[in-house]
């Protein structure tokens, strides 16, 4: 059965560092996006994407943060300067529709900002 | 108010029990609207969408809408220790671009 992947599963970096998440979303889907879940916390929305071009993001995906599609396989979050209250799991989701059927999640990558 | 809460539980019960697990939501124009299941430290795993209202089953689970209330439910028949994790629900904004969860319900089935 077709999965989302991301890579690193878990990864430190020190305050102020540059970060790039990486996720390899279901082959025949179209929209991909991004949220993150803070440790018992809800999972909250950060960006969508699609067709080359953000098509929403959250009050969360401020400056630091950007995203791209660099190739037709692989889909990348980068935080450009780290701060300790990014520490997270993120996780990357596509989906074949827009606003119908579901999001498929990939297994995370656990963020830890020292 | 909240778009989407959920009561965060815990709920036990015991293995071989009908599990109810549901959620309100604020925004009467949802139209979309999902169930994920969660283990520790691990993605959101989808189990079941539903479009307006009325029921939908797959297998051990059945999703339920009332949009008169506002209500979603998840039914799991005949619940197993497996079957423990948290049980997220979601809906679709009115772009239909990004999800908003609830805070979720984390299940204990005990043996």
């Amino acid at each position: 059965e077709p999965e989302v992947t991301q890579t690193p599963s878990h990864q430190v970096t020190q305050m102020g560092q540059e970060v790039i998440l990486r996720c390899v979303p279901i082959s025949n889907h179209l929209y991909f996006y991004w949220y993150r879940q803070i440790l018992g916390q809800k999972v909250e929305f950060l960006v969508s994407f699609y067709n080359n071009e953000i098509s929403e993001k959250s009050e969360i995906f401020d400056d630091q943060f950007s995203v791209e599609r660099p190739d037709g396989s692989n889909f990348t979050l980068k935080i450009r300067s780290t701060k300790l209250e990014d520490s997270a799991m993120y996780f990357c989701a596509s989906s074949a529709d827009r606003g119908q059927g579901g999001q498929y999640f990939g297994p995370g990558t656990r963020l830890t900002v020292t | 108010q909240k778009e989407v809460e959920q009561d965060p539980g815990p709920l036990s019960v015991p293995e071989g029990a009908i599990v109810s697990l549901n959620c309100t939501y604020s925004n009467s124009a949802f139209q979309y609207f999902m169930w994920y299941r969660q283990y520790s430290r691990k993605g959101p795993e989808l189990l079941m969408y539903t479009y307006s209202s009325g029921n939908k089953e797959d297998g051990r689970f059945t999703a339920q809408v009332d949009k008169s209330s506002k209500y979603i439910s998840l039914f799991i028949r005949d619940s197993q220790p497996s079957d423990s994790a948290t049980y997220l629900c979601a809906t679709y904004n009115n772009a239909g671009n990004m999800l908003t969860f609830g805070g979720g319900t984390r299940l204990m089935v005990k043996p």
